[in-house]
């Protein structure tokens, strides 16, 4: 079965600092996606940064970057600059492809920025 | 583009009423998806479409029931509501053959209690 594993239920960082969200997935597939969504306390989910298991390059989006470990299972979220606005729940997902409407998520990090 | 829209945004129901859980999305997705958002548990599927008439069971379809009539709109039933449905519950879409895109957007969530 396919999982997908964040180990770390809550971080904090200082403002302007870089801080790295931890994920680790379990699948048999070669195939596939992962994401990072954020979801503020609006609720709202919102796709932050994606990478095609197929890219050796890791994909990067302003501040955000992944490291992507293929071989280790192993895609990690920095966020460099922290800024107060992205003070959130983080959460790591995983599909293989074809499944477009089929997300695995794992339980998510709760990133606290401090002023 | 309204995007993807949910009504209500709150419900509270007693054990063993019925409702339904209403989903619309203005972007002509085929896909549509519910997911049920638990604490410490992350998103679970519940129920997706990736079509008018078709629909499959996800991780987590016992107690709900959806169909698909229109490509718009992907009502989520709860037959007999049960205190283990209390959650919050997201509609997402994904990929239009027109525009090739995949992502999955989602709603801003129900959030719905069962006392």
């Amino acid at each position: 079965a396919q999982t997908v594993t964040q180990s770390q239920p809550e971080m904090s960082v200082q403002e302007a600092e870089t801080v790295t969200l931890s994920c680790t997935y379990d699948t048999s597939e070669s195939d596939y996606y992962l994401f990072w969504y954020k979801q503020p306390p609006s609720r709202q989910m919102i796709l932050v940064i994606r990478q095609e298991a197929y890219k050796q390059q890791n994909a990067t989006e302003n501040r955000f970057s992944v490291n992507f470990q293929k071989a280790a299972k192993s895609f990690s979220l920095k966020i460099s600059d922290s800024q107060l606005g992205d003070a959130a729940m983080y959460f790591c997902a995983y599909r293989i492809r074809g499944a477009t409407n089929k997300l695995i998520f794992g339980t998510g990090t709760l990133l606290a920025v401090q002023p | 583009n309204a995007g993807v829209t949910q009504t209500p945004k709150f419900q509270v129901l007693k054990t063993g009423q019925s409702m339904t859980l209403q989903c619309a999305q203005d972007m002509n997705h085929e896909y549509m998806s519910w997911y049920r958002q638990d604490p410490g548990m992350g998103l679970r599927l519940i129920h997706y479409s990736v079509g008018a008439g078709i629909t499959d069971q996800g991780e987590v379809p016992n107690g709900y029931n959806v169909s698909r009539s229109t490509t718009e709109d992907f009502p989520l039933r709860l037959l007999s509501a049960a205190p283990s449905q209390t959650s919050v519950y997201f509609c997402a879409s994904s990929y239009s053959a027109r525009t090739g895109v995949y992502e999955q957007y989602f709603g801003p969530g129900t959030r719905l209690t069962v006392t």
